[in-house]
């Protein structure tokens, strides 16, 4: 498809639970990117596919944080054991190289 | 000094109005900026490239200035609809196609 779809919308997790979100990019982008944001606009970078490998992981706390993008199916992120902090939106992206990225609609993460 | 920096605002202007936003970024070496748009925490939307001195889509204009390190964005004849933040873009140098994101202007047009 021409969006990147990501699901869900909205999610509510207590604290100490699993978080998993999902990202189905754009037919034919390479790349695929992972962003927190949080208050006051600031992105925070967490990792960036190509294809289904690990492109730059520089941005993931890895303690809790994890992310695949496997074939013929969509990316994912997963927050084991979820914190107040992490409550924030996760935006993804694709790419085709240098082009500029086609963001997702994001999913707003709620932690109780 | 930051990698990517804008003034937050808000700019506040009348409909009809011209407005005009700077960003400065650190890297004297990088190549490629973007001019995002964000509305109310949807996501952000390309507006516009900008790869040489600049560049013009409609109302809108983006230059770069290489020797002061910044790009700008210029808004003619605000229309309500251009409420939104402004979020300038660089791309990182790494060869990671990693995006470093200003923390946005936001322009309100009033009536």
């Amino acid at each position: 498809g021409e969006e990147v779809a990501q699901t869900p919308k909205h999610l509510v997790r207590g604290e100490g639970q699993k978080a998993k979100l999902y990202c189905a990019p754009i037919k034919g982008h390479s790349y695929v990117f992972w962003y927190q944001q949080v208050l006051k606009n600031e992105f925070k970078f967490l990792i960036s596919f190509q294809n289904e490998n690990v492109f730059d992981e520089t941005g993931m706390p890895k303690e809790r944080f994890s992310a695949k993008c496997l074939p013929n199916s969509p990316c994912s992120l997963e927050i084991q054991a979820t914190k107040l902090e992490d409550s924030a939106v996760y935006f993804c992206a694709s790419s085709q190289m240098t082009a500029g990225y086609t963001f997702g609609s994001g999913t707003r993460l709620t932690v109780v | 000094r930051k990698e990517v920096e804008q003034d937050p605002g808000p700019f506040n202007v009348p409909e009809g109005a011209t407005v005009a936003f700077n960003c400065t970024y650190s890297n004297s070496a990088s190549q490629s900026f973007f001019w995002y748009r964000q509305d109310c925490r949807k996501e952000p939307k390309l507006l516009m490239s900008v790869y040489s001195s600049g560049n013009e889509d409609g109302r809108f204009t983006a230059q770069l200035n290489r020797a002061s390190q910044y790009i700008s964005l210029l808004i003619r004849d605000s229309k309500l609809s251009d409420s939104a933040t402004y979020l300038c873009v660089v791309p990182e140098l790494s060869g990671t196609y990693k995006y470093i994101f200003g923390t946005g202007t936001r322009l309100k047009v009033l009536a």
